[in-house]
């Protein structure tokens, strides 16, 4: 089993949806959660990021944790076809453990 | 502008070449990384340093090699022995002790004719 797992899409939704990104962890000893947005032939970047679990929000974001499900997730309010992306969910154990990124969802938001 | 420059964006390489992948940063960062990501699959981890003159192999160092001479730079070197060079490879760098926060390159494309 891997350690996490997304379903990498594509995604189509139309401008100004809600759109749900998800991802699944199999070891309840992650205890960092993060999400990045990669655009086509760029390096990643880091959009939100949460310790334990809870929501945690930032304008049109919101990101998720269920550490009884072992389950995240994060949510795009208003999509924009600028929120077109891959977007990368990542855990971690502790601050100073390696990174485990999931394979992307990609992402098409369509005007 | 503080942040990571990864050089070139495009590189190729024939049989049995050595390439250098170059990431420099100026975030005044101890943290630096090594990722390969190929299509469908997740960052995978080649190489890490947390310290200048130490680094440690990551789940897939077969084939890299990587030297951390000065704080701000962390090539990559990917050998003859590396039998499927071709992916995007990405540096990142983070505070020591905050390594859920990393900063990307925007990455160099590897190709092999």
């Amino acid at each position: 089993q891997k350690e996490v797992e997304q379903d990498p899409g594509p995604l189509s939704v139309p401008e100004g949806a809600i759109v749900s990104l998800n991802c699944t962890y199999s070891n309840s000893a992650f205890q960092y959660f993060m999400w990045y947005r990669q655009y086509s032939r760029k390096g990643p970047e880091l959009l939100m990021y949460t310790y334990s679990s809870g929501n945690k929000e930032d304008g049109r974001f919101t990101a998720q944790v269920d550490k009884s499900s072992k389950y995240i997730s994060l949510f795009i309010r208003d999509s924009q076809p600028s929120d077109s992306a891959t977007y990368l969910c990542a855990i971690a154990k502790t601050s100073y453990d390696k990174v485990i990124f999931g394979p992307g969802t990609s992402l098409s938001v369509i005007p | 502008d503080g942040g990571i420059t990864q050089s070139p964006k495009y590189l190729f390489r024939k049989e049995g070449q050595n390439v250098t992948l170059s990431c420099e940063q100026n975030l005044n960062h101890d943290a630096m990384y090594w990722y390969r990501q190929d299509p469908g699959q997740g960052l995978r981890l080649i190489y890490y340093s947390q310290i200048v003159n130490d680094f440690q192999k990551g789940d897939i160092a077969e084939g890299y090699s990587v030297s951390r001479e000065k704080k701000e730079s962390f090539p990559l070197t990917v050998t003859s022995a590396q039998k499927n060079p071709t992916a995007f490879y990405l540096c990142a760098s983070s505070i020591k002790g905050e390594e859920e926060t990393q900063y990307f390159g925007p990455g160099t494309r590897l190709l092999v004719l």
